[in-house]
């Protein structure tokens, strides 16, 4: 099974500034999907940022990209201008590519803190 | 996005009591899946379904079961609660139309209490 690793449980960052939160990943696979979660304290889950394997440019949304290295198997989350509402748990997620059921896996999470 | 919802929110139960958590998605979504969250762990997938009377298990299904006799209906059932179930779980959902496509849809979660 595919393992993925988020080393912070907590980070802090001052509101206007950027954070970069890391998360690596064990697999064997060449074509599969990341993602990253935000989970607010109203405990909804919602979807940050995709990246595909196959391709080599990174991913942006906004005042979110991602620094996604595959021969790393490194995939971390550049947050830039942090607001209050960037406040969240934050969840690397991946899942092997393909019309399949392949289920999620997903990182132990980290904590954000965004100081006024 | 599609519509899922869970429920109930919260849930209060005792040892020993059967519990039975609903997801009902208003399209016609393919996959399902049950999750459940603990601190230190992420979520983890407990069972899946790929489509009517079709499931299967996740890493951490001992305990539960699941059913799906529609395809808008995915219910799991904690067939005898224990503390260890004490948790949030969420339903999700996956598109399955297109290459580009694979995100996942959560409901709001379901947060269940076993004293």
């Amino acid at each position: 099974a595919q393992t993925v690793t988020q080393s912070q449980p907590e980070m802090s960052v001052q509101e206007a500034e950027t954070v970069t939160l890391s998360c690596t990943y064990d697999t064997s696979e060449s074509d599969y999907y990341l993602f990253w979660y935000k989970q607010p304290p109203s405990r909804q889950m919602i979807l940050v940022i995709r990246q595909e394997a196959y391709k080599q440019q990174n991913a942006t949304e906004n005042r979110f990209s991602v620094n996604f290295q595959k021969a790393a198997k490194s995939f971390s989350l550049k947050i830039s201008d942090s607001q209050l509402g960037d406040a969240a748990m934050y969840f690397c997620a991946y899942r092997s590519a393909g019309n399949t059921g392949n289920q999620f896996y997903f990182g132990t999470g980290t904590s954000l803190t965004v100081i006024p | 996005d599609a519509g899922i919802t869970q429920s109930p929110r919260h849930k209060v139960t005792e040892t020993g009591t059967p519990v039975t958590l609903r997801c009902h998605q208003t399209e016609n979504h393919r996959y399902m899946y049950w999750y459940r969250q603990d601190p230190g762990h992420g979520l983890r997938l407990i069972h899946y379904s790929y489509g009517v009377k079709d499931t299967d298990k996740g890493e951490v299904s001992d305990g539960y079961s699941v059913s799906r006799s529609k395809t808008e209906d995915f219910l799991l059932t904690l067939e005898s609660a224990t503390s260890s179930q004490t948790s949030v779980y969420f339903c999700a959902i996956r598109e399955i139309r297109n290459r580009e496509s694979g995100g996942y849809t959560f409901g709001s979660g379901t947060r269940l209490t076993v004293v």
